[in-house]
């Protein structure tokens, strides 16, 4: 079973729509936590961490379900610079530095 | 302040040659960090130092890979002999001991081998 499961998309969405993606993890000792973006052929930059309380960074809300161990991301009012492939981040268990990367969701805001 | 100094950026070679990827972490970084990239396996991390010294070496993939950190500003992964299914794209990262975790990735080396 991989580490982290995410839907592969493509997301196809009109600008101005609110779109939503979810990601699932194995390692319930897992602690931290990240949304990254990557443009085609460019390196992975970090969005947005993602706390247990949920967050909310402008038009981005990051949410946490330990119990059900999946993350979510809900972008609102799709720009088209939104369109990208959004990866879920998860650290293994008690090792805040081995990151598991979920295959990423690629999202396409059309005009 | 630059970020993390990958090269080369693109690097085609023929089976079963040496190949030598480079990377400047950022400055005051104590961790780095080097994964790969490919369509089937997504993004995997190969190996991570912590003050130059090796924490975890445990996705290199064989002995034929194999990572080195002289110093606190430049890392070597280094590939002999190479093959094509090591074509991939490897991206080196760092990380402050202290903050948030983030890693901040360098632009990647786009390794083709033929």
């Amino acid at each position: 079973r991989k580490e982290v499961e995410q839907d592969p998309g493509p997301f196809n969405v009109p600008e101005g729509a609110t779109v939503a993606f979810n990601c699932t993890y194995s390692n319930s000792a897992s602690q931290s936590f990240f949304w990254y973006r990557q443009d085609c052929r460019k390196e992975p930059k970090l969005l947005m961490s993602v706390y247990s309380s949920g967050n909310e960074d402008g038009r981005f809300t990051a949410q946490l379900n330990r119990a059900s161990q999946y993350i979510s991301l809900l972008i609102r009012d799709s720009k088209l610079s939104d369109s990208a492939t959004y990866l879920c981040v998860v650290n293994g268990g008690g090792n805040f530095n081995k990151f598991y990367f979920g295959s990423g969701t690629k999202l396409n805001v059309k005009p | 302040d630059a970020g993390v100094i990958q090269s080369p950026r693109h690097e085609v070679t023929e089976m079963g040659q040496e190949v030598t990827l480079r990377c400047k972490p950022i400055s005051g970084h104590d961790y780095l960090f080097w994964y790969r990239q490919t369509m089937m396996r997504g993004l995997e991390l190969l190996i991570y130092f912590n003050n130059n010294v090796p924490i975890d070496d445990s996705g290199m993939p064989e002995d034929r890979f194999s990572a080195k950190m002289p110093n606190a500003s430049f890392s070597t992964l280094k590939i002999q002999p190479s093959e094509p299914r090591d074509s991939a794209v490897y991206f080196c990262a760092s990380r402050p001991a202290s903050g948030s975790y983030e890693q901040y990735f360098g632009p990647g080396t786009r390794l083709t081998v033929t």
